[in-house]
């Protein structure tokens, strides 16, 4: 099992819609979770970060569910500009702090 | 706001060739990182570095070396590069060891072993 699995997709999606994808890991001692994004043959940057709460961002969601050990990107009102690549990231939950990169959700959002 | 700086920005080279990817970062970050990416796929951590001085080999660190003589610079030595290492290379850091800190990439080297 992957240590953060993603659904590659693509998600096609048309603007205006509400599209959510989740990620799931398998380290319990996870502590840290975040969700970048990456355009195309760009470098990712930070989306969000993902707190125990869910916390919100404008149009993006971000939940956790430690129990189930999966965390979900809710985005509302899609627009053009949304597609990308959306990478889960979870931290090794060592000391060492690595962070464990899920191979991303490609989002393509439609006219 | 330089950030971090990759060079360079695309690459060929023929294998068997040696070459080092540079590194740099003006945050005065601690922590720095390097990635690899193949299509399609998630990022893979070659080597890390938690301060000056201080190396730990990640994920896939055979084949690659890397040093840390300053806080600023954390260059990628390839020493006898094969077509496996084709990839895209992203160099990271943050600032703090711990929980919540963003790393902040460069915008990453295209390398292509012939």
């Amino acid at each position: 099992r992957k240590e953060v699995e993603q659904d590659p997709g693509p998600f096609n999606v048309p603007e205006g819609a509400t599209v959510a994808f989740n990620c799931t890991y398998s380290n319990s001692a996870s502590q840290s979770f975040f969700w970048y994004r990456q355009d195309c043959r760009k470098e990712p940057k930070l989306l969000m970060s993902v707190y125990s709460s869910g916390n919100e961002d404008g149009r993006f969601t971000a939940q956790l569910n430690r129990a189930s050990q999966y965390i979900s990107l809710l985005i509302r009102d899609s627009k053009l500009s949304d597609s990308a690549t959306y990478l889960c990231v979870v931290n090794s939950g060592d000391s060492n702090y690595q962070l464990i990169w899920g191979a991303g959700t490609k989002l393509i959002i439609k006219p | 706001n330089a950030g971090v700086t990759q060079t360079p920005k695309f690459q060929v080279l023929k294998t068997g060739q040696s070459m080092t990817l540079q590194c740099a970062q003006d945050m005065n970050h601690n922590s720095m990182y390097w990635y690899r990416q193949d299509p399609g796929m998630g990022l893979k951590l070659i080597y890390y570095s938690v301060g000056a001085g201080i190396t730990d080999k990640g994920e896939v660190p055979n084949g690659y070396n890397v040093s840390r003589s300053t806080t600023e610079d954390f260059p990628l030595r390839l020493e006898l590069a094969a077509p496996s290492q084709t990839s895209v290379y992203f160099c990271a850091s943050s600032s703090i060891r711990g929980r919540n800190t963003e790393a902040f990439f460069g915008q990453g080297t295209r390398l292509t072993v012939v």
